[in-house]
C-alpha cells in the first residue's frame, strides 16, 4: 500500500505570494492532519480534517488555511508569506478521526525569500 | 494545553542501551506516541501507549505512566542506524474526536563505535 505522498517537495516563494500544498493520504485513510516543522519550534498542529470537515484546528493565524476533498485529499494554503513561514510542511493521514496511528508523509520544504 | 519536555541531546554506544525520557503536563490526555525522524526525512510511528505499563516492540519498548505525566522510549541493541532524533507527542482529548498531537522538541540520539 503505497505511503502518503504530498507535493511539490520543495518550493520557494517571496514574501507576499501564496502557496498550495497538496497531500494523499493513504488509501483509505479518511483523516489528514497537518504540522509545520521548523528547527526552533519543532513540530506544531496546523490542523485537522475529516470527511471534508475541519475537526481540529492549532495556533496558527488565519493566513493558513485548509481544505479536504471527497477522495480524502488535501490541500493547504498559505497566504501572503512572511519570511517566518519557511519550514517543512508534514501531513499526517489516519484511518479515522480518532485513535488511531498518524502516519507521516515525507513533506514539503518551503523557502520564502 | 500541553507542555512535553524531553532532553535535547543524548550519546550512547553501539550495541549499548538507551533510555529517552519525555514528561508532560497536560489539561488533557489520550495516548502518547514516539516517532523517529532521520535528518531530511519524515516521522515514523515508533510506538503507542494510553494505558499504564510497557509495551515491547522488538528492540523498542516504550513505558508510560499516566499519573507521574511521564513516558520512556527504551532502544536496546543499539545500531549506528538509530542514530536521529526522537520525538515524543501527546494526543489531545479534543471534543468530538481527533487527532491533535502535541510534539516535545524531540531528542537527538547519537550513537558511536
Amino acid at each position: 500500500k503505497a505511503g502518503v505522498t504530498q507535493t511539490p517537495r520543495y518550493l520557494i516563494k517571496t514574501r507576499g505570494q501564496q502557496v498550495t500544498l497538496s497531500c494523499s493520504p493513504i488509501s483509505g485513510h479518511r483523516s489528514v492532519s497537518w504540522y509545520q516543522q521548523t528547527p526552533g519550534q519543532g513540530l506544531q498542529f496546523l490542523f485537522e480534517y475529516f470527511s471534508e470537515t475541519q475537526r481540529n484546528k492549532g495556533n496558527f493565524p488565519g493566513r493558513f488555511s485548509g481544505r479536504q476533498f471527497s477522495n480524502s485529499r488535501s490541500e493547504m494554503n498559505v497566504s501572503t508569506l512572511e519570511l517566518g513561514d519557511s519550514a517543512l510542511y508534514l501531513c499526517a493521514s489516519s484511518l479515522a478521526a480518532s485513535g488511531e496511528t498518524q502516519y507521516f508523509g515525507p513533506g514539503t520544504r518551503l523557502l520564502v525569500l | 494545553g500541553q507542555n512535553i519536555d524531553q532532553p535535547t541531546e543524548m550519546t550512547a554506544t553501539e550495541g549499548a542501551i538507551v533510555q529517552i525520557n519525555c514528561t508532560y503536563q497536560t489539561s488533557g490526555f489520550n495516548g502518547l506516541f514516539w516517532y523517529q525522524q532521520h535528518a531530511g526525512e519524515a516521522p515514523t510511528f515508533l510506538s503507542y501507549n494510553v494505558l499504564d505499563g510497557l509495551e515491547e516492540k522488538g528492540r523498542f519498548s516504550s513505558f508510560l505512566s499516566r499519573s507521574k505525566g511521564y513516558s520512556y522510549l527504551l532502544l536496546k541493541e543499539l545500531q549506528m542506524k538509530d542514530s536521529a532524533s526522537y520525538l515524543c507527542a501527546v494526543r489531545d482529548t479534543v471534543t468530538g474526536g481527533g487527532n491533535k498531537l502535541t510534539f516535545g522538541t524531540g531528542t537527538q540520539l547519537k550513537v558511536e563505535l
